[in-house]
């Protein structure tokens, strides 16, 4: 099966510094790459997502790149707030495939 | 605003017990999906349906069984609980297998 890793497990930023959280896949195959935002005693949901047609895709102050060759993909947040602070997750998977999630980077944004 | 519930948000129960967590969608959502979320470890898949009565393994099913009997409803069953299923669990839903999974808010399960 598909094997997604994810670093840094823990993050620290400086309100309006900015946050990038990386993770490799191991499955050519995958196409679909979402990443999902949990905050503290809150469900997971999804932020952003990138399919493998696209090598980048924006949304306001988060975007997401992906490097099909290398197999990995990353997650930016610009101007980061301290309502930006979270766990977060990068998941991978290929047609008609289950998710394969990555363990998750806890993000604190420092006032 | 798609809406999934799961039965209880905390649960304490005894080693040996039997353990029925149940999950609920109001989207009329194909799949559906049952995660235990544990620090480190992210989030793995135990079981999955893409259809009411069909059922797929996911990472780790073992000592996990799951039950869809209506399109709505996705029961995640611990046969006998043991202290090693202390965990979050959580239940999520998808249109499609690669379209947004919606999550329920978590059961927090405490086996002692």
């Amino acid at each position: 099966g598909e094997n997604v890793e994810q670093h840094p497990s823990t993050l620290s930023v400086q309100e309006g510094d900015s946050a990038v959280i990386k993770c490799t896949y191991s499955d050519s195959a995958s196409n679909y790459f979402p990443w999902y935002k949990q905050e503290l005693g809150k469900r997971p949901q999804l932020i952003i997502d990138i399919r493998s047609n696209v090598g980048e895709k924006k949304d306001q102050r988060i975007a997401v790149t992906l490097n099909k060759t290398a197999k990995h993909f990353s997650l930016h947040i610009t101007e980061t707030q301290p309502e930006d602070s979270a766990v977060y997750f990068c998941a991978a998977s290929r047609t008609g495939n289950q998710f394969y999630f990555g363990t998750g980077t806890s993000l604190t944004v420092i006032p | 605003d798609v809406k999934v519930t799961q039965s209880s948000r905390y649960l304490v129960k005894r080693t040996g017990e039997k353990v029925f967590l149940e999950c609920v969608q109001d989207m009329d959502h194909e799949n559906m999906f049952w995660y235990r979320q544990d620090p480190g470890l992210g989030l793995r898949l135990i079981y999955f349906s893409y259809d009411v009565k069909m059922k797929e393994k996911g990472d780790i099913p073992e000592g996990y069984s799951v039950s869809r009997e209506k399109k709505e409803r996705f029961s995640l069953i611990l046969e006998s609980a043991s202290t090693n299923q202390t965990s979050m669990y959580l239940c999520a839903s998808s249109g499609g297998l690669q379209e947004t999974q919606y999550f329920g808010p978590g059961t927090r399960l405490l086996v002692l």
